[in-house]
């Protein structure tokens, strides 16, 4: 399948290491957001969602943090693991059906 | 149960052609959307239905691209005298409801060439 982002900015951390994903996202009126992770050759998958009334929430391994300030998101993976390498992408809703992607961030993970 | 399911998984056409690319969604979700990825972006929202009407097609480039969902399920994306600027993965994504916010589960996408 189709390998995506080969010039995307990469994060590269040690297998047990805590990883850290940060995305800007660009509507003040976005209150509504998503994480997904997307392997080699698949689409997106859904990691977690934040609505802007919240500033964290936690899943399984993952965090997500929500700085409506900066219009600031990032997502934390805890004891990364060699599952995790891919490609991590951000995405915002402000109340229609349009979700807005971010560009991603390669995840590699060293084992 | 089986996911989203799109054919075919790769489509290399010349430039010039016509093309469709076929989304099965998850049996029962009534909301599907597709979405555009170029390499090194994030997909792009193309349009997006609500059963059988396509309640907001604002993200199609242009009138080249049609979208249909005939019965509420199975959607065509068309691209009608296809040039090289579309090859990109062309990704179908179907969600339970209408409701902003419903978790939409992603297909693999078709990856299309235009030679």
């Amino acid at each position: 399948g189709e390998s995506v982002g080969l010039h995307l900015p990469t994060l590269s951390v040690q297998e047990g290491d805590n990883s850290i994903i940060n995305c800007a996202y660009s509507n003040s009126a976005s209150d509504y957001f998503i994480w997904y992770k997307q392997e080699s050759g698949k689409g997106p998958q859904f990691i977690i969602d934040i609505r802007s009334n919240m500033d964290k929430r936690q899943g399984q391994r993952v965090t997500v943090l929500l700085n409506k300030t900066v219009k600031h998101l990032s997502l934390q993976i805890a004891a990364t693991q060699p599952g995790d390498s891919a490609v991590y992408f951000c995405a915002e809703n402000s109340g229609t059906y349009k979700y807005i992607f971010g560009t991603g961030t390669r995840l590699k993970v060293l084992a | 149960g089986a996911g989203v399911s799109q054919t075919p998984s790769n489509k290399v056409t010349e430039k010039g052609k016509y093309v469709e690319l076929r989304c099965d969604p998850i049996s029962g979700h009534t909301a599907l959307y597709w979405y555009r990825q170029s390499l090194g972006q994030g997909p792009e929202f193309l349009i997006y239905f609500q059963g059988t009407g396509a309640a907001d097609d604002s993200g199609l480039p242009n009138d080249r691209f049609f979208a249909v969902r005939p019965e509420g399920s199975v959607s065509t994306l068309k691209i009608q005298r296809t040039e090289r600027g579309d090859s990109a993965v062309y990704l179908c994504a179907s969600s339970r409801d209408h409701r902003r916010g419903g978790e939409q589960y992603f297909g693999p996408g078709t990856r299309l060439t235009v030679t």
